[in-house]
């Protein structure tokens, strides 16, 4: 079974450039989040997604992060414009049903803004 | 500005021996408690759960350990090997119909040959 699917895998930009980050989630998962892993800490959910709705987007900062899941499948986390705290890791999971708690994780892309 | 340096905390065990990772928890609320094991370069993978109503649970050489008194939650590891060297979280989930993972800081385990 393929797991969470992100890409890129790196991303190194300059400050005030934009990003984009891209997930497909595991097939038939209709929950998918998206974290933001600082070095040596824990994932911070940024946004939650039942199917194609945005159910939690309260961590996200909304100025400059945006988020879309069309199609209730694949989604993209952009950041525009990127500034020098954006570096981290940005994750990707999935679960099947909005109560599970089993969270699968994509491998995160990790973004450096110089 | 940013720290420089990481303070992870780390737990160095000798191959072969079990290992105890602990982890405190805030919200007396949540209703189940998670572990990740993340090795460098990949996304956090699911260990083993427990819900708030148990006090331990077994999986295939780990054990959960769940004090609700002093909100506290510790993932044992038996005859730990070099593969389960990697950060560990643990994760606690709000209660109700949301699915809000807490996570909380990791733990380094460097299992020495």
């Amino acid at each position: 079974e393929a797991g969470v699917v992100q890409s890129p895998r790196y991303k190194i930009i300059e400050k005030k450039q934009p990003v984009a980050f891209w997930c497909n989630p595991i097939s038939g998962h209709n929950t998918l989040y998206w974290y933001r892993q600082n070095l040596g800490q824990g994932p911070e959910l940024l946004i939650r997604y039942e199917n194609e709705e945005a159910v939690d987007d309260s961590q996200l900062p909304k100025d400059r992060f945006s988020a879309e899941r069309l199609k209730g499948v694949d989604s993209t986390l952009k950041i525009q414009p990127a500034e020098l705290g954006d570096s981290a890791v940005y994750l990707c999971a999935s679960s099947w049903g909005q109560t599970s708690y089993e969270q699968y994780f994509g491998p995160g892309t990790r973004l450096t803004v110089t | 500005g940013e720290s420089v340096g990481l303070h992870l905390p780390t737990l160095s065990v000798q191959e072969g021996d079990n290992s105890i990772i602990n982890c405190a928890y805030s919200n007396s609320a949540s209703d189940y408690f998670i572990w990740y094991k993340q090795e460098s370069g990949k996304g956090p993978q699911f260990i083993i759960d427990i819900r708030s109503n148990m006090d331990k649970r077994q999986g295939q050489r780990v054990t959960v350990l769940l004090n609700k008194t002093v909100k506290h939650l510790s993932l044992q590891i038996a005859a730990t090997q070099p593969g389960d060297s990697a950060v560990y979280f643990c994760a606690e989930r709000k209660g109700g119909a949301t699915n809000k993972l807490i996570f909380g800081t990791g733990t380094l385990l460097a299992v020495q040959p």
